[in-house]
Formats: structure tokens, sequence, C-alpha cells
């Protein structure tokens, strides 16, 4: 039982470039979400997916874009590397049947960009 | 989009019952209220979720009082192991889409 798998789990870029963080869930969950966090900071958004086919604008969208062509894969583009784009990303799904749901969570991806 | 607010810190001895509390002033009638633990390098981990009252799982307890606007995290005789960061959000129904993860509250248990 894999759940929420991303690759890579660790990258170094070099300013200007551009990568694909790629997860996949095997769970069937409709929800599913990009996160970004920096060091000793909470979780903030980026974008997010309530089905295949459509996606959402998060907290922090800017210098990144997804996309959902299926229920398992949700990758998040990196489009001109940037610093500040220096973070651990973390790709998370749900299946909201009560409530907000639970969020299962993928063991993060390691992003420097130099 | 309700507001939590969280101590930034607390420490613990091994065995003690350790109670982590969230504010929540203007919660909203359809949100829910649901706790996630993060190790260092890890993803959040589901802890617990409640809308009123007491909520127990084998792991924690989750304390609502009437109002709904605050709710405590009640872990009970913590090890070694639970030294992490806990996390409060709340949310209506409908995914986590609106729903903010602030800063936390970074437990350390002492031997």
């Amino acid at each position: 039982n894999a759940g929420v798998t991303q690759t890579p789990k660790f990258r170094i870029l070099k300013i200007g470039q551009s990568m694909t963080l790629q997860c996949t869930q095997d769970m069937n969950h409709n929800y599913m979400y990009w996160y970004r966090q920096d060091p000793g900071m909470g979780l903030k958004l980026i974008y997010y997916s309530v089905g295949a086919g459509i996606t959402d604008k998060g907290e922090v969208p800017n210098g990144y874009n997804v996309s959902r062509s299926t229920t398992e894969d949700f990758p998040l583009r990196l489009e001109l590397a940037a610093p500040s784009q220096t973070s651990v990303y973390f790709c998370a799904s749900s299946y909201v049947i009560q409530g907000t749901g639970e969020l299962f969570f993928g063991e993060g991806s390691r992003l420097t960009v130099l | 989009l309700a507001k939590t607010t969280q101590p930034i810190s607390m420490d613990s001895y091994e065995g003690q019952e350790v109670n982590i509390t969230c504010s929540h002033n203007n919660i909203a009638t359809n949100d829910y209220i649901t706790w996630y633990q993060q190790f260092p390098s890890q993803g959040p981990r589901f802890i617990i979720q409640g809308y009123k009252t007491k909520v127990t799982n084998e792991v924690a307890s989750l304390f609502i009082p009437a109002d709904r606007k605050s709710s405590t995290l009640s872990l009970p005789r913590v090890s070694l192991s639970d030294t992490a960061v806990y996390y409060c959000l709340v949310g209506e129904s409908g995914g986590y889409q609106k729903v903010t993860f602030g800063t936390g509250t970074k437990l350390q248990v002492i031997p």
C-alpha cells in the first residue's frame, strides 16, 4: 500500500532552470494538494485539485504550475527556478466523506536553488 | 477563514499527560477541528478530528467546549517519540483548500 509517492526526494537546481516534481497516489482520492514548507514554518498551499481536470491556486502559486490529467497524478512544475523556491515540497491527498477528511502526505521533496 | 492560535512550544517529561490548547475564536458553524503531528523531515500525519464535545481514538483525545472557541489535544503518557510539531487546523467540510497550517506547537519530551 504505497499511499502518496513523491519524486525526487532531493534536487539541486541552478537559477533559471525548470523541473517537475512528481506526485502519485493509489488511494483513489479526489482531492490533491501541493504545499511548501520553509524552515521553522508551517505549510503553505501552492495549488490544489478537487478532481481530474480541475485545479486552482492556493496561497502561494506564483512561479508554479500544475496539471491533473488523471485521478492518481498531480505533478508540480517549477518554471525559471529562483532561490526563493528553496524549500521542502509536500504533496498530499484526501477523500472527503465527512468534515474536512484526512490528509495523507508524501515524504517530501527537498529542493535547493543555487 | 478561522484563525488559530497555539503555544509556540511546550516541554513535558516522559510519562506525563500533555494538553495543547488551540484558540479559534471566529470558528464558523460548519467548521471542523483537526490536529496533525509532524516529525522532522516528514509530512504531517493526521491525529484526530472533531466537531463538538469529546473525541477519543487510540492515540489522543480532543476536547471541544460548547462554544467551540477553543479545543484541547490531550496526549496521554507521552514518550520521547512524541517529540514533534502539532498543528491545529480549523476548516469547513469539503477539503483543505481553505485551511491554513500555522506554525504549530513544538512539543519536546524530556527523559
